[in-house]
């Protein structure tokens, strides 16, 4: 089966860095993914690492190992329209192949 | 020009009912899903297809009847609407069903809401 775990909330203030972890366990793997939800609205696609190392978009910055089976997502120069929902996803392989299986989630909080 | 799109947004309905969810997408992918998202937000896959084909049914009980007609439409079918099944379903599409990110394009979200 596949099972991934990321703590359910994280706050911070404006301008600074937050780290949001995933660790996972999944009987195939292609991929660890993010999504980024806000309230009432759609999950978009944030990042994808299907390798070890770190991914760097704007100021989001995504990191995989896959020997831990761990990875996790940077956010820096927070503004307040980061405050939304953080979801990392693991691609399944062999049997589970194209299936995305979601984490429960990591609702971030932006304070002014 | 909405590149996912599912109707109704908004579903009330009582318990027993029949109820359909739309889905349409212009972004010329293969590949299209349902996901259901719970109260605690929790995002479960239910249904794939890729061009028209069943590819993934992630054991839903079988009053959920996905149907696609051609690839660019996949919709959902309720019957006997039990008030577990309150929930926001997401229609979402991809380029192709295997290796590569994958990226998922989500629909707005269909709040169904069962009394």
């Amino acid at each position: 089966g596949q099972s991934l775990e990321q703590p359910s909330e994280v706050t911070a203030v404006e301008g600074a860095i937050v780290q949001i972890n995933c660790t996972y366990q999944t009987s195939g793997f292609y991929g660890l993914s993010w999504y980024q939800q806000h309230d009432g609205g759609a999950p978009t696609f944030l990042s994808y690492n299907a390798l070890d190392g770190l991914e760097e978009t704007g100021r989001f910055s995504s990191f995989l190992s896959r020997s831990d089976s761990y990875g996790y997502l940077l956010l820096q120069e927070l503004q307040m329209k980061d405050s939304a929902s953080y979801f990392c996803a693991v691609r399944g392989g062999g049997s589970t192949l194209g299936r995305l299986y979601f984490g429960r989630g990591t609702q971030l909080t932006v304070w002014p | 020009d909405t590149a996912v799109s599912q109707t109704p947004k908004y579903l009330v309905t009582q318990m027993g009912n029949d109820k359909s969810i739309k889905c349409e997408q212009n972004l010329g992918h293969d590949t299209m899903y349902w996901y259901k998202q719970d109260s605690k937000k929790f995002l479960k896959i239910m249904f794939s297809y890729n061009n028209k084909e069943l590819i993934i049914n992630e054991t839903v009980p079988n009053r959920f009847s996905p149907k696609s007609p051609d690839k660019a439409h996949l919709n959902l079918h309720i019957n006997s609407l039990e008030l577990g099944d309150s929930a926001v379903y997401f229609c979402a599409s991809s380029q192709e069903p295997g290796d590569g990110a994958g990226e998922l394009f989500f629909g707005e979200g269909s709040r169904l809401t069962v009394l």
